[in-house]
């Protein structure tokens, strides 16, 4: 994998719900991946910021875990909401010292109905 | 304590002419980094800036450009705008090195 891949596109739940999200990116020369939530018309939100192997963040209803040798990580939100609704995108922190990017996925839409 | 501020939020503008978004860092960040978002794609990097000079450019072509002021706010310059310009266009503000960025909520340019 050369850039970041997201999967699903879009995903379509009932409320109480748990869901999960892939992110693939590149193994080599990791340095850390990003999870943000955007809603539509807002800025997009930082939710985790991981950087080691094996790695588990937990935001209340939302975790995510890090697997760095075969670069990919897991975002999960148990019992979802209405307010959950979002594009969820990951990106890869690519760069050197003084100097990174972010290289984003395409985002998973989720959509949670009452 | 103030977000990430972009200014304008929306804007048109006429194939050919030139347009300049800007943004306000968090109070502390020194960098700032520039993303185009279009349509059914992630943003894709611009440039980023830390004191003033220009440490990362993407893949965009010389009609793009940036500045960084003394007070670590910023402006994007896009010359000769093509429609293909349509975009949303995000600002990021982090400390370098730091372990997050912060968004601003984008200038939505529409080239007609």
């Amino acid at each position: 994998i050369l850039n970041v891949e997201q999967s699903p596109q879009s995903l379509h739940v009932q409320e109480g719900d748990s869901t999960n999200f892939t992110c693939s990116f590149p193994s080599s020369n990791f340095y850390a991946l990003h999870w943000y939530r955007w809603e539509t018309a807002k800025s997009p939100e930082a939710l985790f910021v991981m950087t080691l192997n094996g790695d588990e963040k937990k935001k209340g209803r939302i975790s995510a875990t890090l697997n760095t040798k075969e670069g990919y990580s897991y975002l999960y939100i148990k019992g979802s909401q209405p307010e959950d609704s979002a594009t969820y995108l990951c990106a890869f922190i690519r760069g050197t010292t003084g100097f990174q990017k972010l290289v984003f996925g395409t985002g998973t839409r989720l959509l949670v109905s009452p | 304590d103030a977000g990430v501020t972009q200014s304008p939020t929306h804007l048109i503008k006429t194939r050919g002419q030139q347009v300049t978004l800007r943004c306000s860092p968090i109070s502390g960040h020194k960098s700032v980094s520039w993303y185009q978002q279009v349509l059914g794609q992630g943003p894709q990097f611009i440039f980023q800036y830390y004191e003033k000079e220009e440490r990362g450019r993407g893949n965009f072509p010389d009609r793009f450009s940036a500045r960084q002021f003394p007070n670590y706010s910023s402006e994007l310059n896009v010359n000769a705008l093509l429609l293909g310009d349509s975009a949303l266009y995000l600002c990021a503000s982090s400390s370098l090195g730091g372990d997050g960025y912060t968004f601003g909520s984008g200038t939505r340019l529409t080239v007609v």
